[in-house]
């Protein structure tokens, strides 16, 4: 079945460094979408990529879709303490179109 | 306030106890799901449901029944559940919409979770 691959697993970054974290999907999306989960809360979502090679941006965070509409990237630009939590991609394909997310990246930001 | 409600959100319950969870939306979406959320498999897809028939099941164990019956109402019944079930249980809603052959999922709206812990 369709599997989506999210790496790290963790990163652990100094106030004002940069963080990325990858997406890959075993099959080619229809979309991917981006969530964060603040620690303690629920998944929130962050935005939708549609296009292939779509880039879009919200203030230091930056949403990348491949070419081939099978991969995806966030990277955020000098990190903030309030950019902790974690970071999940999701994709959707298919017949059905199910959301499947990968594992998440937790985000730790020391001051 | 995301317009998906989940009750409760905190229960703990006996092995032998039978216990539902409901969660419910009121965004008119047609897709509705169940996802299980603990530290050793981040949001584990449990069951969708896509104009209240069930499409996904995922190999879950038959002490978790699913139960859709309509679409802005879920539930997830619970008997004779394992310690290792306790865990954050979160439902979701999104509206699914054809593309071409296949279906796209618009953004996903989840509920507060239920904190599940089974003793």
């Amino acid at each position: 079945g369709q599997q989506v691959m999210q790496i790290p697993q963790y990163q652990h970054v100094q106030e004002g460094e940069d963080f990325t974290t990858y997406c890959n999907s075993s099959t080619t999306l229809s979309n991917i979408q981006w969530y964060k989960q603040r620690p303690g809360g629920h998944p929130v979502f962050l935005i939708q990529l549609v296009k292939s090679g779509e880039v879009k941006k919200q203030k230091r965070l930056t949403f990348q879709f491949g070419e081939a509409k099978k991969n995806s990237s966030l990277h955020i630009t000098a990190t903030q303490t309030t950019d902790v939590g974690t970071y999940f991609c999701a994709g959707s394909g298919g017949s059905q179109g199910n959301l499947i997310f990968g594992k998440g990246t937790k985000l730790s930001v020391k001051p | 306030e995301t317009g998906v409600t989940q009750t409760p959100r905190h229960l703990v319950m006996g092995m032998t106890n039978k216990k539902s969870l409901k969660c419910e939306q009121h965004l008119g979406h047609n897709a509705m799901y169940w996802y299980k959320q603990s530290a050793k498999k981040p949001l584990e897809l449990m069951f969708v449901y896509s104009l209240e028939e069930r499409v996904e099941n995922n190999s879950v164990p038959s002490r978790f029944s699913p139960e859709c019956p309509n679409s802005s109402h879920l539930f997830l019944h619970l008997h004779t559940l394992q310690p290792e079930d306790s865990a954050l249980y979160l439902c979701a809603s999104s509206q699914g919409l054809p593309q071409g052959p296949y279906r796209m999922n618009t953004e996903a709206f989840f509920g507060q979770g239920t904190r599940l812990t089974v003793v």
